[in-house]
């Protein structure tokens, strides 16, 4: 089955700059990428998900990379503000099967 | 707009017990899906619904049972609780397909004593 490994475990940034996270997967057939962002207590909500028809999408200040190649997906959050303090998963599906998740980054916005 | 519910949001219950775990979502989706985040180990998937009666494991299914008979509800029993199923428990649904966004409820933690 796939396999998805996420790093780093834990990002702290300065408020203001750039956190990027990054996932590897194992299986060259998957297709479908989402970001999934986890405040406390609460259940994670998608904010970004690309295909792997498309090497870049983007919204508003958090972008995703796709390398089909290498493997290998990333999530870009520009002017980070404290609001972005979650934990954030990637994950990994293949067309007929339920999506394989990251074990997750804490990111912290220090102020 | 209720969207989707877990009941109870907190449980303790005992080694051997049997617990359920009850999911309700009020959008008419197709999929549903149950999984367990543990730290460490992110979100797993246990089990998942394609529609009423249809039912397929997921990543770590053993020692859960699910059932769906009405395309709104998708409830979790532990038959025979274990310790290791000392875990948060989340329910999520998509309405189109395996690729779209799921949306998940607001999660059930679990304590097996």
């Amino acid at each position: 089955g796939e396999n998805v490994e996420q790093h780093p475990s834990t990002l702290s940034v300065q408020e203001g700059d750039s956190a990027v996270i990054k996932c590897t997967y194992s299986d060259s057939a998957s297709n479908y990428f989402p970001w999934y962002k986890q405040e406390l207590g609460k259940g994670p909500q998608l904010i970004i998900d690309i295909r792997s028809n498309v090497g870049e999408k983007k919204d508003q200040r958090i972008a995703v990379t796709l390398n089909k190649t290498a493997k290998h997906f990333s999530l870009h959050i520009t002017e980070t503000q404290p609001e972005d303090s979650a934990v954030y998963f990637c994950a990994a599906s293949l067309w007929a099967d339920g999506l394989t998740f990251g074990k997750g980054t804490h990111l912290i916005i220090q102020p | 707009d209720a969207g989707i519910t877990q009941s109870p949001r907190y449980k303790i219950t005992e080694t051997g017990r049997q617990v359920t775990l009850m999911c309700h979502q009020t959008w008419s989706h197709s999929y549903m899906f149950w999984y367990r985040q543990d730290l460490g180990h992110g979100l797993r998937l246990i089990y998942y619904s394609a529609a009423a009666d249809i039912t397929d494991k997921g990543e770590v299914p053993d020692g859960y049972v699910v059932s769906r008979s009405k395309t709104e509800n998708f409830p979790l029993t532990l038959e025979s609780a274990t310790r290791s199923q000392t875990s948060v428990y989340f329910c999520a649904s998509t309405g189109t397909g395996l690729q779209e966004t799921q949306y998940f409820g607001p999660g059930t933690r679990l304590l097996v004593l």
